[in-house]
């Protein structure tokens, strides 16, 4: 079975610091890996994904992630973060063969001024 | 287009009462989820349905929990008798098998509290 540990349970950063969200996975099998983010009150969004081919990834809002096979990871990460960048941030990864997607615990991110 | 939709978005309850919580998945969406979120537990997937069939249920915690999918457009989960330790936020969310990537599209939450 696969499992995600995202080992920062919160972020702090300053506006327009760089940041980067870490996260390590555990699969037998070909997987596809996913960052959601959840604002307030809200439901979780797709901000990228991985599915084959170019390890670095790109997605909504000026995020990005890699790939990394044989470290098992896929941290996300931006430039320069806006306070509203504030929110919840989930990694994810399912098996290619199955619809089954296990969530990592979740990194909260705190952009101040 | 509308999205996953959820109702009631807030549901305050006594212990003891039953509860039911409703999802509309996207139309033309063939997979349905039902997560629970929790601050001790995070989100943990409960059950889901392909083609209105439950798939896997592992996840639901016990008897008391059941999920019905009686159409492509509608499914429950009931809770029956409720607990204080059954209050979290509950998603609902579809997705699309022809998608490659089978991305998630989740409903907006129903917050139940358990007195």
């Amino acid at each position: 079975a696969q499992s995600v540990t995202q080992l920062d349970s919160q972020v702090p950063v300053f506006e327009e610091a760089p940041v980067e969200l870490r996260c390590n996975y555990s699969s037998s099998v070909s997987v596809y890996l996913f960052w959601y983010v959840q604002y307030p009150n809200q439901g979780l969004q797709l901000l990228l994904k991985y599915l084959s081919g170019s390890t670095l990834v790109k997605g909504i809002n000026g995020f990005e992630a890699e790939f990394n096979k044989s470290q098992t990871s896929f941290h996300l990460r931006k430039p320069s973060v806006h306070i509203s960048d504030t929110a919840e941030y989930f990694c994810a990864v399912r098996n290619t063969g199955f619809q089954k997607l296990v969530f990592g615990t979740g990194t909260r991110l705190l952009v101040s001024p | 287009d509308a999205g996953v939709i959820q109702s009631p978005r807030h549901e305050v309850t006594e212990m003891g009462q039953e509860v039911t919580l409703r999802c509309k998945p996207i139309s033309g969406h063939d997979y349905l989820f039902w997560y629970r979120q929790t601050m001790m537990r995070g989100l943990e997937l409960l059950i889901y349905f392909n083609n209105n069939v439950p798939i896997d249920d592992s996840g639901m915690p016990e008897d008391r929990f059941s999920a019905k999918m009686p159409n492509a457009s509608f499914s429950t989960l009931k809770i029956q008798p409720s607990e204080p330790r059954d209050s979290a936020v509950y998603f609902c969310a579809s997705s699309l098998v022809a998608g490659v990537s089978g991305e998630l599209f989740f409903g907006e939450g129903s917050r139940l509290t358990v007195l």
